[in-house]
């Protein structure tokens, strides 16, 4: 069984275009991430959330509008997609806030193409 | 952010011992050490966690000096399956509660067989 798994794995869109990544994680875990891998393979944090809270927000355009219904699942959504948000997605997940000695786990990453 | 620096790229033989540095000067007391690996087309995975001195697993080896402001991933006899990008990531925790995870640039490691 995947661990987290998100959902399409690959996705080709036209500019202007709302699409969004679901994710869900079957561990039990209270935290959750989106992570943004752009061309450069640097690995940026985007969104926190424990226990269905905002946590971590960081820089990010306010097109990006991450939805947890509950502690499983956190989903992105995002608005008006423009050429610069193609990048590798990855969600993510730990028993807690990741930094105090939890392990992050990771899924399988969520291939945006914009055209 | 505790930010980490660590080499951009890395070569060597299989069968041999691979040591990575990473450089985290601004650690913070709560903070603990995390390497993950991650092969292309993959997501991150957890490979050895640390606060001090030294971790083992099946896996690798985490050295950690006493001023904790550097650690080092040591992988021993790699293969050519250790090919993969090695991040080391700082955890923080502020007065506020947020956690902010920084990665860093991660070290790209080739094993030449």
């Amino acid at each position: 069984d995947t661990a987290v798994s998100q959902t399409p794995k690959y996705l080709v869109t036209q500019m202007g275009n709302d699409k969004s990544i679901k994710c869900e994680q079957n561990l039990g875990h209270d935290t959750m991430y989106w992570y943004k891998q752009d061309s450069k393979k640097f690995l940026k944090i985007m969104f926190s959330y424990n226990n269905k809270e905002l946590i971590i927000n960081e820089t990010v355009p306010n097109r990006f509008s991450p939805k947890s219904p509950d502690k499983a699942h956190l989903n992105l959504h995002i608005n008006s997609l423009e050429l610069g948000d193609s990048a590798v997605y990855f969600c993510a997940s730990s028993q807690a806030l990741g930094g105090s000695g939890n392990t992050i786990y990771f899924g399988e990453g969520s291939w945006l193409t914009v055209v | 952010l505790a930010k980490t620096t660590q080499p951009i790229s890395m070569d060597s033989y299989e069968g041999q011992e691979v040591n990575i540095t990473c450089s985290h000067n601004n650690i913070a007391t709560n903070d603990y050490i995390t390497w993950y690996q991650q092969f292309p087309s993959q997501g991150p995975r957890f490979i050895i966690q640390g606060y001090k001195t030294k971790v083992t697993n099946e896996v690798a080896s985490l050295f950690i000096p006493a001023d904790r402001k550097s650690s080092t991933l040591s992988l021993p006899r790699v293969s050519l399956s250790d090919t993969a990008v090695y991040y080391c990531l700082v955890g923080e925790l502020s007065n506020f509660g947020n956690e902010k995870l920084t990665f860093g640039t991660g070290t790209r490691l080739t094993i030449i067989p």
